[in-house]
Formats: structure tokens, C-alpha cells, sequence
């Protein structure tokens, strides 16, 4: 079974510039989650889809980041200006089932975009 | 507010030297508590899930237990590829059952 894809691997913008990442989650798979890892820290979630609707996104910096989940199946993140510190890794993870059911789910973690803001 | 405390921040042991990583959680409601490791340049990769007090997981080297406040993660034995770094993380109700990971415990086995 393919696992979490995320796309590009890397990236370098200078800061102001906009730039967006790319999750294509385990086939299968209703929950999606972004998270982001600063060098040093654990993943803090930014947003939750179930299928192709929001499901939490209180802690997502929602003037300058944005995502969305089409078809409920591969999502995008956006940022859009870029801060300095916004550099760290954006990792995408997935579920296969409705967050609240009785089966605890597992989330399984892409590789994760490497981001560095100059 | 739920929160993840991970200790120590870092750990070095010989090849055959083992050792306890602590993970001390509040959090209300526990659903489940996850043990995740993750390499350098990697996304973390699952390696247990702990939903009660007393319940234990073993898998080759690790051993990981959960009391009411807090799971550690024994290392039996450990071989130099057991280097990596170690995140608990704790799933919640409140929290749209998103995890909520502590900093880590980076983990050197040298030979």
C-alpha cells in the first residue's frame, strides 16, 4: 500500500513571496491532517479535513495560510505571504476513518516539505 | 490545556545500554497515546498506541507502558539503528482528535 505522497520535497522562497505544497493521502483515506514541524519541536496541527470539509482550523494563521481538500482527496496548503518564520517542515498525515469513531485511528505521516524562508 | 512533556531532551547510550524515555502528559479524556519515531529528513512513522493505564506494546527492542499521567518507552538492548528521535504524542476529544506532540527525545546509540 503506497503510502502519504507530499510535494516538493523542498523549497526556498524569499519572504513575501507565496508558495504551496501538495498531500495526496493513502488511498482510502477520509481524514487529513497538516501539521507543522519548526526545527527543534514537535508537529502542531494547522488544519483537519474530513472527506473535503474543515474539521478544525484553529490554529491555522488564517491571514496569510489557506488550504483545501477538492474531492476529498488530495489537498493543498498555501502561504501566502511568506514570514521568516514560516520555515520549518510541513508534514501531511492521514486516517482512515471519521475522527470521533470507536476504531482509535492511527494517523500516518507523509515525508514532509522542508521549507525555508530567506 | 492539554499538554506533552517529553524527557530527557536528548539521550546517549553504548550499544547494549538500556534506558527509559519518559513522556508526561494532562490532557482530559485521553483517547489514545501514540509513540511515533521520526529520522532525520523524515516524516514520523507510527510504533504504538497506548488507550489505557497498565496496558503495555512491545515491538523487537521497545516497550512502551502508560500510567494515568505519563508512558515511558523502554529500549532494551539497543543497536546503533535504534538512533533516531522519539515523539509521544497524546489524542483527545477536544481536540478534534488531532495529536498533540510533545518536543522529542533525541536518541544516540553509538557502537
Amino acid at each position: 500500500e503506497a503510502g502519504v505522497a507530499q510535494s516538493p520535497r523542498y523549497k526556498i522562497i524569499e519572504k513575501r513571496q507565496s508558495v504551496a505544497f501538495w498531500c495526496n493521502p493513502i488511498s482510502g483515506h477520509a481524514t487529513l491532517y497538516w501539521y507543522q514541524q519548526i526545527l527543534g519541536q514537535g508537529p502542531k496541527l494547522l488544519i483537519q479535513f474530513q472527506n473535503n470539509g474543515v474539521v478544525d482550523d484553529s490554529q491555522l494563521p488564517k491571514d496569510r495560510f489557506s488550504a483545501e481538500r477538492l474531492k476529498g482527496v488530495d489537498s493543498t496548503l498555501k502561504i501566502q505571504p511568506a514570514k521568516l518564520e514560516d520555515s520549518a517542515v510541513y508534514l501531511c498525515a492521514s486516517t482512515p476513518r471519521r475522527a470521533g469513531a470507536l476504531n482509535k485511528e492511527t494517523q500516518y505521516f507523509g515525508p514532509g516539505t522542508r521549507l525555508l524562508v530567506l | 490545556e492539554d499538554q506533552v512533556t517529553q524527557s530527557p531532551e536528548a539521550l546517549r547510550l553504548q550499544e547494549g545500554e538500556s534506558s527509559s524515555l519518559n513522556c508526561s502528559y494532562t490532557v482530559s479524556g485521553l483517547r489514545g497515546l501514540f509513540w511515533y519515531r521520526q529520522d532525520p529528513g523524515k516524516g514520523p512513522e507510527f510504533l504504538f498506541t497506548l488507550y489505557s493505564a497498565g496496558e503495555e506494546k512491545e515491538k523487537e527492542r521497545l516497550k512502551a507502558t502508560l500510567t494515568k499521567k505519563e508512558s515511558f518507552l523502554h529500549i532494551t538492548a539497543p543497536k546503533p539503528e535504534d538512533s533516531a528521535t522519539y515523539l509521544c504524542a497524546v489524542q483527545a476529544p477536544n481536540s478534534g482528535y488531532a495529536l498533540n506532540f510533545g518536543k522529542g527525545t533525541s536518541l544516540l546509540v553509538t557502537p
